[in-house]
């Protein structure tokens, strides 16, 4: 089956920091990654996402990256902030196959 | 707030019983799916229906079951609960079938207690 995985399953910043969040995944014909943020007690929500045609995409102070030869995929989030603070997870799919998540990386953000 | 709808919001219940979870999706989604999300655990994928037909299936067990109807909306079947089987339980809904067609969007769960 497919495997998304984190590198690390926790991560703290401090306030004002810039953040990166990590994921590799193992099905090289993924095309279409998307990043979600589950805060507690509530739904996983998108925040950005990317084509496999593309190795950046930025949005409103995130950043994904995506490296297609190592298979890994990043999210950074410039000047954290307290309410950055969640769970977040990358999912991977391609045509007509289900999206995979993997497992998480729990970001806490330090005042 | 997503647009998707899920009820209960929590549910508690004893091992052996058997319990319904519903799912509206967004207005004008035609693909309802289903994940659990253990403690400390991913989104695992469970189930999808397209236009009330059944698309794909992850690890499903055989316990569960699942079914969308005319209206849209879906319903998540889980009989002869188990302790294991405690878990949230998430609806997502898209436009489209499925694949690379664009992002999932989430209810806020419904959180199953079994004792």
């Amino acid at each position: 089956g497919e495997s998304v995985g984190l590198h690390l399953p926790t991560l703290s910043v401090q306030e004002g920091d810039n953040s990166i969040i990590n994921c590799a995944y193992s099905n090289s014909a993924s095309d279409y990654f998307i990043w979600y943020k589950q805060e507690s007690g509530k739904g996983p929500q998108f925040i950005i996402d990317i084509r496999s045609n593309m190795d950046k995409r930025q949005g409103q102070r995130v950043t994904v990256l995506l490296n297609k030869t190592v298979k890994h995929l990043s999210l950074q989030i410039a000047a954290t902030q307290p309410g950055d603070s969640a769970v977040y997870f990358c999912a991977e799919t391609s045509t007509g196959n289900q999206f995979y998540f993997g497992t998480g990386t729990s970001l806490t953000v330090i005042p | 707030d997503s647009g998707v709808t899920q009820t209960p919001k929590h549910l508690i219940t004893a091992t052996g019983q058997r319990v319904t979870l519903r799912c509206s999706p967004r207005s004008g989604d035609l693909s309802v799916y289903w994940y659990q999300q253990s403690l400390d655990q991913g989104l695992q994928f469970l189930i999808q229906y397209y236009n009330g037909e059944e698309r794909a299936k992850g690890n499903i067990l055989e316990r569960f079951s699942a079914q969308q109807f005319p209206d849209l909306h879906s319903e998540l079947n889980l009989s002869s609960l188990e302790l294991g089987d405690s878990a949230l339980y998430f609806c997502a809904s898209s436009v489209f079938a499925g694949g690379n067609t664009g992002e999932l969007f989430f209810g806020e769960g419904s959180r199953l207690t079994v004792l």
